[in-house]
């Protein structure tokens, strides 16, 4: 069973507009979120991290929001440039047991269209 | 450069042959992850090393699968009697501490044939 979902395989948007992107997940001990970029044929980039006592964490043309109460993340790229087509993956960290293994989404393909 | 580094970056190799991957954290760098992902799939988490703690092996699908970490540093994976379900992309990362970003390599892609 899938601990954390993203729900929309690809997300189309025009460059200079907003992305959103979104993430749900199941468990409520996870306490670490982080969203990463990836190109293919290269490893995962970190892109913004959100810790579970914070509802929003801003880094430049990103931002993290978290809704503890709905079990939902976003990530808000804004404005969208060519650059930022990739799959982004969300991840969670701290569902007990001291695992610090990260739980990762499947990935949301994003095109920027010109 | 500073990053994590993987090697090889890409291994063929023929069922029932064991493999051996390597990795190379960032410098300073406690904590140590080791990830696979199959084609179609997320990432999968498969052991983490921290210091000179006892490695998480929770996410290791089958004993065939084993890992070092020496001297708190380069650490290997090892999969014995390959089997052509372990193909996949497996990458390491590596991150301050708990709670740290963790930052991956560019991983090495095993085809088992």
């Amino acid at each position: 069973d899938q601990q954390v979902k993203q729900n929309s395989p690809s997300l189309s948007v025009q460059e200079g507009r907003i992305s959103i992107l979104n993430c749900d997940y199941t468990n409520s001990m996870f306490d670490y979120f982080l969203w990463y970029k990836k190109y293919p044929a290269e490893g995962p980039t970190f892109l913004i991290s959100i810790s579970s006592i914070k509802d929003k964490n801003e880094d430049g043309r990103f931002t993290v929001f978290l809704n503890k109460s709905a079990k939902h993340l976003s990530l808000h790229i804004v404005p969208s440039q060519p650059g930022d087509s990739a799959v982004y993956f969300c991840a969670a960290s701290g569902a007990g047991g001291g695992a610090d293994g990260l739980t990762f989404g499947k990935g949301t393909h994003l095109i920027i269209q010109p | 450069g500073a990053g994590v580094s993987q090697s090889p970056s890409n291994k063929v190799t023929e069922k029932g042959k064991d493999v051996e991957l390597r990795c190379d954290p960032i410098s300073g760098h406690t904590a140590l992850y080791w990830y696979r992902q199959s084609l179609g799939q997320g990432l999968e988490f498969l052991i983490y090393f921290q210091g000179n703690s006892a490695p998480d092996k929770s996410g290791l699908p089958s004993d065939r699968f084993s890992a070092e970490r020496t001297g708190g540093s380069v650490s290997t994976l090892t999969i014995q009697r390959t089997q052509q379900e372990d193909s996949a992309v497996y990458l390491c990362a590596s991150s301050l501490g708990r709670s740290q970003p963790q930052h991956f390599g560019d991983g090495t892609r095993l085809s088992i044939l």
